[in-house]
């Protein structure tokens, strides 16, 4: 089982829906991060957590501490969101990453 | 300056060939990071170097070399390599300070064995 798990794998959504992206981990951590990369390989960090809720734009991330769960919301999704977007957990001295969420926004 | 830079950003190169890739980053970072990803996985932890000095080797081949000759440049030595080797290169750094845990990545160098 991996340490860092992400749902769903796959996301296809029309514009303007709401999108909820899922994380969950069993080690312990100093902060939990939320990245996107597009085609062509560059990796952005989004978000970095260890508490609470965090919003930037349309983008809102929660983490729960003592759930080891975190979530990603898009508000009114756009095809430029169209990305795979990965939870990442700060373990010491180590970025774990979750296996990823490839989402399609369509117009 | 809020960004890693890596290059080159394509490489090509045989497998008797020696290359190196590099890594960039002027935010007083401590913590840097090699990452290798193939296609449509995630990025596989290669190397982690604290304070200028290698804290984590993920059992990575000798064929791959690390190399962080001061706080701010990281270098991955690579010679020998073969064709499952091919995959796309990030580096990351991150700080460590109180407030400063945000990850920063390089483009990668997207490297093809021949």
């Amino acid at each position: 089982k991996n340490e860092v798990e992400q749902s769903p794998q796959n996301l296809t959504a029309q514009e303007g829906e709401f999108i909820t992206i899922n994380c969950s981990y069993s080690v312990g951590i100093s902060a939990l991060h939320w990245l996107q990369q597009h085609p062509g390989g560059g990796i952005v960090s989004l978000f970095m957590l260890s508490s609470g809720k965090k919003k930037h734009g349309r983008l809102i991330a929660t983490i729960n501490i003592q759930e080891k769960h975190s979530s990603l919301h898009i508000t009114a999704s756009h095809p430029r969101d169209s990305a795979v977007y990965i939870c990442a957990v700060d373990n010491t001295d180590k970025l774990i990453f979750g296996t990823g969420t490839r989402l399609q926004v369509f117009p | 300056d809020t960004e890693v830079t890596q290059t080159p950003k394509h490489l090509v190169m045989g497998m008797t060939n020696k290359k190196s890739l590099k890594c960039e980053q002027h935010m007083g970072h401590r913590a840097m990071y090699w990452y290798k990803q193939k296609a449509k996985k995630p990025p596989e932890l290669m190397f982690v170097y604290s304070y200028e000095k290698l804290s984590i080797n993920e059992s990575v081949p000798s064929r791959f070399s690390p190399e962080c000759p001061n706080s701010s440049l990281l270098n991955l030595h690579l010679h020998a390599l073969q064709p499952e080797d091919s995959a796309l290169y990030l580096c990351a750094s991150i700080g460590r300070g109180v407030r400063n845990t945000e990850a920063f990545f390089g483009q990668g160098t997207r490297l093809t064995v021949v």
